[in-house]
């Protein structure tokens, strides 16, 4: 069954903790994306990847950390540093080149700091 | 730099009535738009996309490069398209996919 896998569904983080965020994706698509979906603004891009081992920040990648160690895989850590890091994250995939198809969307992660 | 809006937060319309949910962008170059949709409790998923020039669901979408606009419209809206709807522009040769905020349609019985 293939798609974008992310977990945990619901994660909560006390003040001042690093938390990561797992995606995993078996598509073999190449570019994998973070987003953040907060109510009234829509989907803000965080950080990006085109492939393994290199990525780029999005819009708004302050106090947020990636790393694309497999072409799989594409772990968001959402750090003390980040304000305001209750929001639900989105990650998705898709591949590079030719004709442009949509993206590819896991069903998220709701993030609460307690 | 490139811009998506959804003027309309909300939307509600009646079944059976048609139903038009705008975007308007904003960028130089030759953009590369869809629409993604997002049902209760489902993950957000791709409803259409502009160069395929498709009708998904019942709903088409034309892009008019000169109100630089990709309104997404049914002409008979059913309960089942209840759901958030979100357009997003791709710059070419960017790996950038932009989202305006989303409307969400409601379509009454």
């Amino acid at each position: 069954d293939g798609g974008i896998t992310q977990s945990p569904k619901y994660l909560f983080r006390k003040e001042g903790q690093n938390v990561t965020l797992s995606c995993e994706q078996n598509l073999n698509h190449d570019a994998m994306y973070w987003y953040r979906q907060d109510p009234g603004q829509g989907l803000r891009l965080i950080y990006y990847s085109q492939i393994v081992n290199d990525f780029q920040k999005g819009d708004i990648a302050e106090g947020y950390s990636v790393s694309r160690e497999k072409k799989e895989s594409f772990p968001l850590t959402v750090t003390s540093a980040q304000k305001n890091p209750t929001a639900f994250y989105l990650c998705a995939s898709r591949s590079v080149g030719g004709i442009p198809y949509g993206y590819t969307f896991g069903s998220g992660t709701r993030l609460t700091v307690v | 730099a490139q811009r998506v809006t959804q003027p309309e937060k909300l939307l509600s319309v009646f079944k059976g009535a048609p139903v038009e949910l705008k975007c308007n962008y904003s960028y130089s170059g030759s953009p590369e738009l869809f629409w993604y949709v997002q049902y209760s409790r489902q993950r957000l998923q791709l409803l259409l996309r502009h160069i395929s020039r498709e009708s998904i669901k019942g709903f088409t979408a034309d892009l008019n490069k000169g109100e630089t606009s990709f309104h997404l419209k049914k002409p008979f809206a059913q309960e089942e398209d209840s759901a958030m709807y979100y357009c997003a522009l791709q710059q070419g040769g960017s790996e950038k996919l932009v989202f305006g905020k989303g409307t969400k349609l409601t379509v009454n019985p």
